[in-house]
């Protein structure tokens, strides 16, 4: 199986630049997913790295170094709805069902 | 509009009373899968199916069964519920595609369901 390790919670100005780490520990990667959650609601998708690198999508971006186990989501221009769980979910070990992280709550505030 | 809908969206039930929560998707997807999300815990996946007729267990299947018997309907039947079943449960389908169709691409969730077992 995988460990997939996030922050549990963090805190950012609205406006600002911020950065949500995601690592694990695995075999055989077969991709990696960001989905976002707000309170009370179903995840909706947000992004999916499986090569080395940076995709952007407008004020979201995710990186990914399949060699250092490490991926990143980066939200600029952070708003006040983007106050919400941010869940990595990884696809690997002959698997190709992503399996997911505990989610790290972002809290935007003014 | 293309969706995934569970029903029902809330339920409160006592222990042992069988339960099944209905979940179907109208995007023709090959995937369907049930999770629970507890707090502190995240998503936990507990059955997934790849086609109709094909189900295989997830991280915590004990309690919980499911059937596939058509591609849009994917229902999770728990036959004698208790107390450390009560959470938020979703529901999820995604197209299969990459080579061979073997990759789980984006998952379409559905709104939820809260069930408490007292």
């Amino acid at each position: 199986g995988q460990n997939i390790d996030q922050p549990t919670e963090m805190t950012a100005t609205e406006g600002a630049i911020v950065q949500i780490n995601c690592t694990y520990q695995t075999s055989g990667f077969n991709g990696l997913f960001w989905y976002q959650q707000h309170a009370g609601e179903a995840p909706t998708f947000l992004s999916y790295n499986v090569l080395d690198g940076l995709e952007e999508k407008g004020r979201f971006s995710s990186f990914l170094s399949r060699s250092k186990g490490y991926s990143y989501l980066l939200l600029k221009e952070l708003q006040m709805k983007d106050s919400a769980s941010y869940l990595c979910a990884v696809a690997s070990g002959g698997s190709y069902i992503p399996t997911f992280g505990r989610g790290t709550s972002l809290i935007v505030h003014p | 509009e293309a969706q995934v809908t569970q029903n029902p969206r809330y339920l409160i039930t006592v222990t042992g009373k069988k339960l099944t929560v209905t979940c179907s998707q109208n995007m023709n997807h090959e995937y369907m899968s049930w999770y629970r999300q507890d707090p502190g815990l995240g998503l936990r996946q507990i059955y997934y199916s790849m086609n109709v007729e094909v189900t295989d267990k997830g991280d915590v299947p004990e309690g919980y069964k499911v059937s596939r018997k058509e591609k849009r309907n994917f229902p999770l039947i728990l036959e004698s519920p208790s107390p450390n079943q009560t959470s938020l449960y979703f529901c999820a389908s995604s197209p299969r595609t990459g080579e061979d169709k073997i990759l789980v691409y984006e998952q379409y969730f559905g709104p939820g369901t809260r069930l408490t077992v007292t």
